[in-house]
C-alpha cells in the first residue's frame, strides 16, 4: 500500500526560529511531490509542487527538497513568524497509483510570538 | 473573481437522508475531485473526473455518487448508504490530471445529527 508518513505529528517554535518539517513516501516512483498549508477549518493552498525530475523548489522563505532514492521531502521554513502557524500537508503522486496524491496526516506547526 | 466555491459550507443531515454539496469553478480545469478529511488524518479521496462526462471511484467512494455533465460543475451526493458521513469534505481541481498544481476550494462541513 502507497503511503505518506509526516513527522512530527505537531511542532512548536518561537519566532525567528528556522524550521524543517519531513515528509516520507513507500516507492520511489513518483510523478511529482506537493507541500500545502491548511489553516483551521479551511481548505488547502498549495505552497511548492516538485516534479520527480526536480530536486527542490523555492517561493520565499519556503524551500522543499525531494530524495527520491530515500524517499523522502523536508520543507524549511526560514525566519518563522506567527503567520505561519498552520497544519502543513504533504502529497504525493504515485505512478503505480495511477498519478493520484496521496497525503499523509499533516504536521500541526505553531509559531509563538 | 476566479477560484473553487463549495457550498454549502455547513450542512446538517439526518438519519436516511441523501444530501448533495456542491463544487463549481471557474478555472477552465479539465480535472476535478472530492476528498474526505477526518480529524488527524490525511485527505482522502472520494470520486475524480478527468473530464467531462467521466468519473472514477477513489479509495472510498461507497455511499457516494457524482455526476460530471458541465466542466464547471462536479456535486457529490452523500447517500443514505454511507453510514459515518460526519467529515470536512473538499473539493478540488488543476488543470490536467498529470503532473499538475491541484487548487482546493474552502470545503464544507457535514454532520448527521
Amino acid at each position: 500500500k502507497q503511503e505518506v508518513t509526516q513527522i512530527p505529528a505537531a511542532l512548536s517554535v518561537p519566532e525567528g526560529e528556522n524550521l524543517v518539517l519531513n515528509c516520507s513516501f513507500t516507492d520511489s516512483a513518483i510523478y511529482n511531490l506537493q507541500w500545502f498549508r491548511q489553516d483551521p477549518g479551511k481548505g488547502l493552498t498549495s505552497l511548492l509542487l516538485i516534479q520527480s525530475s526536480q530536486r527542490e523548489q523555492t517561493s520565499g522563505r519556503l524551500n522543499a527538497s525531494l530524495d527520491k532514492s530515500s524517499g523522502r521531502s523536508t520543507l524549511y521554513i526560514a525566519a518563522s513568524q506567527p503567520g505561519d502557524s498552520a497544519t502543513y500537508l504533504c502529497a504525493v503522486s504515485y505512478v503505480e497509483y495511477g498519478n493520484k496524491l496521496v497525503f499523509g496526516a499533516g504536521t500541526i506547526l505553531r509559531v509563538k510570538s | 473573481d476566479g477560484g473553487i466555491t463549495q457550498s454549502p459550507k455547513y450542512l446538517f443531515r439526518k438519519e436516511g437522508q441523501n444530501v448533495t454539496l456542491s463544487c463549481e469553478q471557474n478555472l477552465n480545469h479539465d480535472a476535478m475531485y472530492w476528498y474526505r478529511q477526518d480529524p488527524g488524518q490525511g485527505l482522502r479521496l472520494i470520486y475524480y473526473s478527468q473530464i467531462v462526462n467521466d468519473f472514477q471511484k477513489g479509495d472510498i467512494a461507497e455511499g457516494y455518487s457524482v455526476s460530471r455533465e458541465k466542466k464547471e460543475s462536479f456535486p457529490l451526493t452523500v447517500t443514505s448508504a454511507q453510514k459515518n458521513p460526519t467529515a470536512f469534505y473538499l473539493c478540488a481541481t488543476s488543470r490536467g490530471f498529470s503532473g499538475n498544481t491541484i487548487y482546493f476550494g474552502e470545503g464544507s462541513w457535514l454532520t448527521v445529527v
